[in-house]
């Protein structure tokens, strides 16, 4: 079975503060993905990475970066944390090869910004 | 339909009943559609995916289908029990998307009463 392993299930900060959040699969997929999820809203994606070192935006990056050394790693970097970005986290992969591969989640980070 | 809706948000059903519930998604451009169950505390694990108009895809007690036509997409769970408690997040991957972009409805939360 795949499997998607986040850093931590729930994180604090406070404003201001760098926050990473990693994440790691150990199915050698291409894809990996960092969502976040708000009460009555879908997931949302924040950063999409297909391969070692590249990364594209995806529908809301503002405030975030990410980065990928490893094919297995995908980090979720908050440069400067706010309270607006307090939130759940997941993280996924997937195989590249066309429309029947669907994504794998972790468990999510419940991260608050104090 | 510009974005992915489910319904409805929330059902509570008791054991031994079936129900189903809709996920309507953007007809145009249509690439795939993926199913997946969300348990509280665990990470969204993947049901189906759907890419053909017509399709039916099933797994043990749970079902699918899928209308590309007119853009929707039923699931179906039979005698329901405790365990289906969870939410059901189903998410549309357009043609012109590349192989990241997927647009996730809200979910529907359903709750099973032993």
């Amino acid at each position: 079975d795949v499997k998607v392993t986040q850093s931590s299930r729930y994180l604090v900060k406070r404003t201001g503060e760098k926050v990473f959040l990693e994440c790691v699969q150990d199915m050698d997929h291409e894809n990996m993905f960092w969502y976040r999820q708000d009460p009555g809203l879908g997931l949302r994606l924040i950063y999409f990475s297909y391969d070692v070192k590249m990364k594209e935006k995806g529908d809301i990056p503002e405030g975030y970066s990410v980065s990928r050394e490893k094919k297995e790693r995908f980090s979720l970097i908050l440069e400067s944390a706010s309270t607006n970005q307090t939130s759940m986290y997941l993280c996924a992969s997937s195989w590249t090869g066309g429309r029947n591969q669907p994504q794998h989640f972790g468990d999510g980070t419940r991260l608050s910004i104090l | 339909i510009l974005n992915v809706e489910q319904s409805p948000q929330s059902l509570h059903v008791q054991e031994g009943d079936s129900t189903n519930f809709t996920c309507s998604f953007p007809s145009s451009n249509f690439y795939a559609l993926h199913w997946y169950r969300w348990e509280t505390a665990k990470s969204p694990e993947a049901l189906f995916v759907m890419t053909l108009n017509g399709d039916e895809k099933k797994k043990g007690r749970i079902s699918a289908t899928l209308n590309t036509k007119e853009g929707y997409s039923y699931l179906y769970i039979k005698g329901s029990q405790p365990e289906d408690s969870a939410t059901y997040l189903c998410a549309s991957h357009p043609q012109d998307s590349g192989t990241y972009k997927y647009i996730f409805g809200t979910g529907t939360r359903l709750k099973v009463l032993a």
